[in-house]
């Protein structure tokens, strides 16, 4: 797993916090995602980046705001988060953002919203 | 609707018996697909993916998948299960180059 890393590996925060979630992928990859995994749900899909460049945004809230400063670092940016908001947050690249290309996963970041 | 399903939530087979992990989709035309694996406390690790040509895909850890065009399917099998193959697996479908959809998983307890 030191392909893609993912840090702090656990967060717990109050509604009025601020805090941010980094990933680092270390395999020379183009394209970098965010993903909320919820228990018994299917992985979803938050943000897409290729080249810097965001290329999709899943209707996620504006209480999540992403930043890709280059094609090795992402973050995720939290603010006035809610409950529900509670999840593992995953960050994952892959060669390309499309066709065939398989995406490497970090070990996410368990956030508890308090 | 979801375009990829996987039909059991979980699955439970003894050390040393074939395992077989269902996925079905419903897209059409030629989508691309993939297999993944979840140990706890770990993100997802690829497994392997079917792009084109042999209906048989070998991967990782022992692991293989056929692709069923007829059926859409692409369940995923190992012939002897280990006790440490119990995890969290997913499958996941794009199609024709659209964005990766993942299905709910499976678990996999394989008992000793």
């Amino acid at each position: 797993e030191t392909g893609v890393t993912q840090t702090p590996r656990h967060l717990v925060m109050g509604m009025t916090n601020k805090k941010s979630l980094k990933c680092e992928q270390h395999l020379g990859h183009n394209a970098m995602y965010w993903y909320k995994q919820s228990a018994k749900k299917p992985l979803e899909l938050m943000f897409v980046y290729n080249f810097k460049e965001q290329t999709e945004n899943n209707s996620v809230p504006s209480r999540f705001s992403p930043e890709c400063p280059n094609s090795s670092h992402l973050f995720l940016h939290l603010h006035t988060l809610q409950p529900e908001d509670s999840a593992l947050y995953l960050c994952a690249s892959s060669q390309g953002s499309g066709g065939s290309y398989e995406q490497y996963f970090g070990p996410g970041t368990r956030l508890t919203v308090t | 609707a979801q375009s990829v399903a996987q039909p059991e939530d979980q699955v439970n087979v003894a050390e040393g018996n074939p395992l077989t992990v269902k996925c079905t989709y419903s897209v059409s035309g030629n989508p691309y697909l993939f297999w993944y694996v979840q140990y706890p406390n770990r993100g997802l690790q690829f497994l392997l993916k079917y792009i084109t040509g042999d209906n048989l895909v070998k991967g990782s850890y022992g692991f293989e998948a056929e692709f069923n065009k007829s059926q859409t399917s692409f369940h995923l099998k190992k012939p002897s299960a280990l006790v440490s193959d119990s995890a969290l697996y997913f499958c996941a479908v794009r199609p024709n180059d659209y964005k990766l959809s993942f299905g709910a998983g499976t678990t996999v307890t394989v008992r000793a």
